[in-house]
């Protein structure tokens, strides 16, 4: 299970307040993908990054920001423009472009109180 | 972009029997299929995958076809055991060209029981 890592395990948050999760891995990846997983649903993709200070939007970006100022760490923030954002979150990471194989952290739980 | 979809939603068989998941996805240039298993609370974990230049992979009670030209692959689980519990994803990607940088497209998951 090592490899790659995401704090906290569970999140509670207020209305209206920002918050960020963390995703670090020590695999060397090149890249690294935040995904939004809800009950009976397949994970979608918020943001991904190929290398440091590059980041593209995936499929569900509205309300969410990143940054990839290191290749370890990859956080996610969750801004008070998420119209739903309780969910379970995942972090990934892969080699790369021509190695499409990603490797998940163990996952966020966010509630919105 | 990519559209996968994935059935059954749930599957339910008895422990010995064998079960199959099927996906078909939109983007004839994708070329990688992974499929993920996801134990309750946990992180999903890649089982098998297989890539566009070959129809079948197996290792031990798990097999993936793929038809590109029905743009279609399947999961095949023989012998089933109660541990095979899960939900089960598939997903497809095409190498990097330009932004595309591997992303996976999910198909919505199936959950299996394999009751004893």
């Amino acid at each position: 299970d090592g490899g790659i890592t995401q704090s906290p395990k569970y999140l509670f948050r207020k209305e209206g307040q920002n918050v960020t999760l963390s995703c670090e891995q020590n695999l060397n990846h090149d890249a690294m993908y935040w995904y939004r997983q809800d009950p009976g649903q397949g994970l979608r993709l918020i943001y991904y990054s190929q290398i440091v200070n590059d980041f593209q939007k995936g499929d569900i970006a509205e309300g969410y920001s990143v940054s990839r100022e290191k290749k370890e760490s990859f956080p996610l923030t969750v801004t008070s423009a998420q119209k739903n954002p309780t969910a379970f979150y995942l972090c990934a990471s892969s080699t790369g472009p021509t190695n499409n194989e990603q490797f998940f952290g163990p996952g966020t739980r966010l509630t919105v109180l | 972009g990519e559209n996968v979809e994935q059935h059954p939603s749930t599957l339910s068989v008895q422990e010995g029997d064998s079960a199959v998941i099927k996906c078909t996805y939109s983007d004839s240039a994708s070329n990688y299929f992974p499929w993920y298993k996801q134990e309750l609370g946990k992180r999903p974990q890649l089982i098998i995958d297989i890539r566009s230049n070959v129809g079948e992979k197996k290792d031990q009670r798990i097999a993936v076809t793929l038809n590109k030209t029905a743009k279609h692959f399947s999961l095949h689980i023989t012998e089933t055991q109660p541990e095979d519990s899960a939900v089960y994803f598939c997903a497809a990607s095409k190498n990097a060209g330009g932004t595309s940088y591997g992303k996976l497209t999910f198909g919505q998951g199936t959950i299996l029981t394999v009751h004893p």
